[in-house]
């Protein structure tokens, strides 16, 4: 079955531990993407990528840090420098017609971070 | 910059009810797309429903339909015949459509939504 998969589901650290979070997908999309969601705030979003070897920061960048060297990889490390990394991260991806990542975005299942 | 607002932190229906969710949105942009997302407490994000700005039919999906209202930038979203399946964190969402925007999400924070039995 086509579709992303994001490991482990849950995943606990020590503070000041960097941790790298796993997004893989099989669906041949172009772009894919990494939202944080907390408690009443929705989601917002991390990195995204548009191509291989390629990537943007988004609107919380800070103490993030990703890589994309393969199309169906995009792994999401939280550094020890992010001060409150407790939280939901949902991985994403969608198709990229031209230039313009189309509009519907198709989510992996999350993994919930615990940092003590 | 863009802004999503969802002003009904939690909202109930009775099952088989219809219920309306709200959302406003601020932007200065003329082309970009509008979404609801339903989160059910799997935590699985789902499409529910999309609209293109330019067109002026509300988007339906079977019992979901919007009424979108771009002069007021306003976006809700009907649920009819609702079901206990529809139990769920509902997440209005936009997205311009542009090159170096990426297909970013901008998200409101949110209405939980029960049905009861």
């Amino acid at each position: 079955d086509g579709g992303i998969t994001q490991s482990p589901k849950y995943l606990f650290r020590k503070e000041g531990q960097n941790v790298t979070l796993s997004c893989e997908q099989n669906l041949n999309h172009d772009a894919m993407y990494w939202y944080r969601q907390d408690p009443g705030q929705g989601l917002r979003l991390i990195y995204y990528s548009q191509i291989v070897n390629d990537f943007q920061k988004g609107d919380i960048a800070e103490g993030y840090s990703v890589s994309r060297e393969k199309k169906e990889s995009f792994p999401l490390t939280v550094t020890s420098a992010q001060k409150n990394p407790t939280a939901f991260y949902l991985c994403a991806s969608s198709i990229r017609e031209g230039t313009v990542p189309t509009y519907e975005q198709y989510f992996g299942p999350g993994t919930r971070l615990t940092v003590t | 910059a863009q802004t999503v607002t969802q002003s009904q932190p939690e909202m109930s229906v009775q099952e088989a009810e219809t219920v309306t969710l709200s959302c406003t949105y601020d932007t200065s942009e003329n082309n970009y797309y509008l979404f609801w997302y339903k989160q059910p407490p799997s935590r699985q994000m789902i499409l529910v429903i999309r609209q293109e700005a330019y067109k002026q039919q509300n988007a339906t999906e079977n019992r979901f339909s919007v009424n979108f209202q771009k002069a007021a930038k306003s976006f809700s979203l009907k649920i009819s015949d609702s079901q206990l399946g529809d139990t769920a964190m509902y997440f209005c969402a936009f997205m311009k459509r542009a090159y170096n925007q990426g297909g970013k999400l901008i998200f409101g924070q949110g209405t939980e939504l029960s049905v009861k039995p």
